[in-house]
């Protein structure tokens, strides 16, 4: 089964910094015949269902700000928050092919 | 507008059975892979099942292969998750999520339904 880890846990940003989530799979998602990662990044904010960020590892959901991106291939991806705003303010989950989640990275103000 | 509505969900004892329903609307639920997705209290998401367009294609999380049952009405525009041999782990908030077939992420979530597994 493929295992994905997320670093840090938590982190605290000020606002307008950057926030940078990495996420790790213990196998490759890059699937080779159409050349995509299938690695997907969602926000979730209490009381609320998870909306989903990027998908394809780097392709922004419909109204998703272009403050989010997503990078990487293979086993290693990032998401990254350029200028944070108070309404980020959430736990983000990387997923696997559809699946396996990261344990979550908690974003706050510092 | 598209809407994913759980339903089912509540108290239920160690060892009895439970069934989940998601309604979908404002979308044909036949156009998509649909999923559970459960969120313990404190804790991140856990994929639990899917199935595909035609219920041709099912997989199970490995910790609720034989105790859970996913299905599918296309004419319903429904999913289920029929929930047998219930543990006090499995008290969560469950999700239904609608995957465009093949493209591996969710577009849609419902709000959930809570089940709490407890004496």
């Amino acid at each position: 089964d493929i295992v994905m880890t997320q670093s840090p846990d938590s982190l605290a940003v000020s606002l307008g910094e950057r926030a940078t989530i990495n996420c790790k799979s213990s196998q490759s998602l890059l699937f080779s015949s159409n050349n995509k990662n299938y690695l997907t990044w969602y926000q979730h904010k209490p009381g609320q269902p998870p909306k989903l960020l990027i998908y394809w590892a780097s392709t922004r959901a419909s109204g998703v700000p272009d403050r989010f991106s997503g990078s990487g291939s293979g086993a290693d991806f990032t998401l990254t928050i350029s200028s944070l705003q108070a309404e980020d303010v959430a736990v983000y989950y990387c997923q696997q092919y559809g699946k396996t989640f990261g344990q979550g990275t908690k974003v706050e103000i510092k | 507008e598209v809407q994913l509505v759980e339903s089912g969900g509540g108290l239920v004892q160690p060892g009895r059975s439970l069934r989940l329903s998601c309604a979908g609307s404002g979308f044909n639920l036949d156009d998509y892979a649909m999923h559970w997705v459960r969120q313990a209290p404190g804790k991140g998401l856990e994929w639990v099942a899917v199935i595909s367009r035609d219920s041709g294609s099912i997989v199970y999380a490995d910790f609720v292969k034989g105790r859970f049952t996913i299905s599918r009405d296309n004419a319903k525009n429904s999913l289920y998750l029929q929930m047998n041999s219930l543990r006090p782990e499995d008290t969560a908030l469950y999700y239904c999520a609608k995957e465009p077939n093949g493209y591996f992420f969710y577009d849609y979530w419902g709000q959930g339904t809570l089940v709490t597994v407890s004496s």
